[in-house]
């Protein structure tokens, strides 16, 4: 099974905190995982994507950053929060080899900065 | 670069209406495309894809999506809708190759489904 675990499932912080929302996944090993995030009325864009431990590519700039500690692991972080980091953040994983499998993802965490 | 533009962010049928959610895609090489819905509050769940072969492609709860190829088209459809199918639906094309090829999104359809 290619589970994806995330939490926690909603999240509310002020602005200037920190942040650490964490993804573990299961199923076949060397997954590549991605992060994506969904704010109202912008569908879904990619964050970060990685294709082994300690290999992160970012996609866009921004107030964040992504890491991967373990082969299973995937940590979105970010130093200090914007008002406009609040969004609905899906961890994602390959479903099977290669990339024509598309993805699995988790449930996704629903962050609010106030 | 490979992308998809859904037309419509919002559907609204009746229950037992056909559901037609369009998508276009652009691409300079043949398209690998995708079918995602999304519940509230919930992760994304595969519907369809179409890779090579067959262009008309059938996926879970009864949806289908037909590639083709003149019309740079792949558009969901669904001969009666459910209450249940009221969600958002995502299209998506692979962007790039190999291991480092990467899902792109279209910017989302919400379906409403009345009684």
């Amino acid at each position: 099974s290619q589970t994806i675990h995330q939490w926690p499932a909603t999240l509310v912080q002020p602005v200037g905190s920190p942040l650490s929302l964490e993804c573990t996944v299961e199923g076949t090993s060397n997954p590549n995982l991605y992060w994506y995030r969904q704010a109202a009325g912008r569908g879904l864009q990619l964050l970060f994507y990685s294709v082994g431990i300690g290999q992160i590519s970012s996609e866009v700039p921004q107030n964040l950053s992504a890491s991967r500690p373990q082969d299973r692991q995937f940590i979105l972080s970010s130093k200090k929060l914007l008002l406009s980091d609040s969004g609905f953040y899906l961890c994602a994983r390959n479903s099977g080899t290669g990339i024509i499998s598309g993805y699995t993802f988790g449930s996704g965490t629903r962050l609010t900065v106030v | 670069a490979q992308s998809v533009t859904q037309l419509g962010s919002h559907v609204s049928v009746s229950e037992g209406a056909l559901v037609l959610l369009r998508c276009n895609y652009s691409s300079s090489v043949p398209p690998y495309l995708f079918w995602y819905v999304q519940y509230p509050n919930q992760g994304l769940q595969l519907l369809l894809k179409y890779t090579t072969g067959a262009t008309l492609v059938k996926g879970i709860n009864g949806f289908e999506a037909e590639f083709k190829k003149s019309e740079t088209s792949f558009h969901l459809t669904k001969p009666s809708a459910h209450m249940s199918d009221a969600a958002e639906y995502f299209c998506a094309v692979i962007h790039g190759s190999g291991n480092t090829g990467k899902l792109i999104f279209g910017q989302g359809t919400t379906l409403q489904v009345k009684p």
